[in-house]
């Protein structure tokens, strides 16, 4: 089946504009993460959705980031102003909750540069 | 910050044994053992999980010592394409409840050598 597709696979935007990535995850899968991975860093996280519960937002690093979730299924990234500091790949990730394994499916990535 | 400790680099030649070690000697009685990898350029990926027994799938074996301050990823037969990042990682699992994000240190990178 399906994995999980995020888009664009790239983008380049110049300092200061606006920004939106796109994850569609598995379908079915109730979680939805958003990680970060900076160049030769390891992955930050940023926010969760389960359900129709509250995300969990204890990751984003400013209030230029923000996420939402549309009908517990599509979710958008959202960074308002970029900085070059923000260029990394953003990774988003489904899982099925309740389950066993709670495996978290990864997509392969939105890579931004901010020039 | 991670609750893991792993080498940063191993190598490996085609065909042997890669056995990657991970310390979790913070682990608490509720938490599993999980492993991903990352392979250049994609997402991570998952391999395997255990609480303390032994767990073997298709992909690799997890070896957790008794006392669960440590364990051991073993892939029994590596081929080129196990050429990545392999992520341990300590996580509570509550069954039918909020599993919230993983947290991943910088791994270990594994070099599969022809």
């Amino acid at each position: 089946g399906a994995g999980v597709s995020q888009s664009p696979s790239n983008k380049v935007t110049e300092k200061g504009k606006d920004v939106e990535l796109r994850c569609d995850p598995i379908s079915g899968h109730t979680a939805l993460y958003w990680y970060r991975q900076s160049l030769g860093q390891g992955l930050e996280f940023l926010i969760y959705f389960q359900g129709n519960s509250a995300p969990d937002k204890s990751g984003l690093p400013s209030d230029r980031f923000s996420a939402e979730r549309t009908g517990g299924s599509v979710s958008t990234l959202t960074i308002q102003r970029t900085q070059q500091e923000d260029s990394a790949v953003y990774l988003c990730a489904s899982s099925l909750v309740p389950g066993f394994t709670y495996e978290q499916y990864f997509g392969p990535g939105t890579r931004l540069t901010v020039t | 910050d991670a609750k893991t400790t792993q080498p940063p680099s191993m190598d490996c030649a085609e065909g042997r044994a890669a056995n990657l070690p991970c310390n979790h000697s913070t682990i608490s009685g509720n938490e599993y053992v999980y492993w991903y990898r990352q392979i250049h350029s994609q997402g991570p990926q998952y391999i395997i999980h255990g609480l303390k027994n032994n767990e073997t799938n298709e992909m690799a074996s997890l070896i957790i010592t008794e006392d669960r301050k440590s364990s051991t990823l073993i892939l029994p037969h590596a081929t080129l394409r196990d050429t990545a990042v392999y992520y341990c990682i300590v996580r509570v699992v509550d069954y039918g409840g909020s599993q919230g994000n993983l947290i991943f240190g910088k791994g270990t990178k594994l070099s599969v050598k022809p």
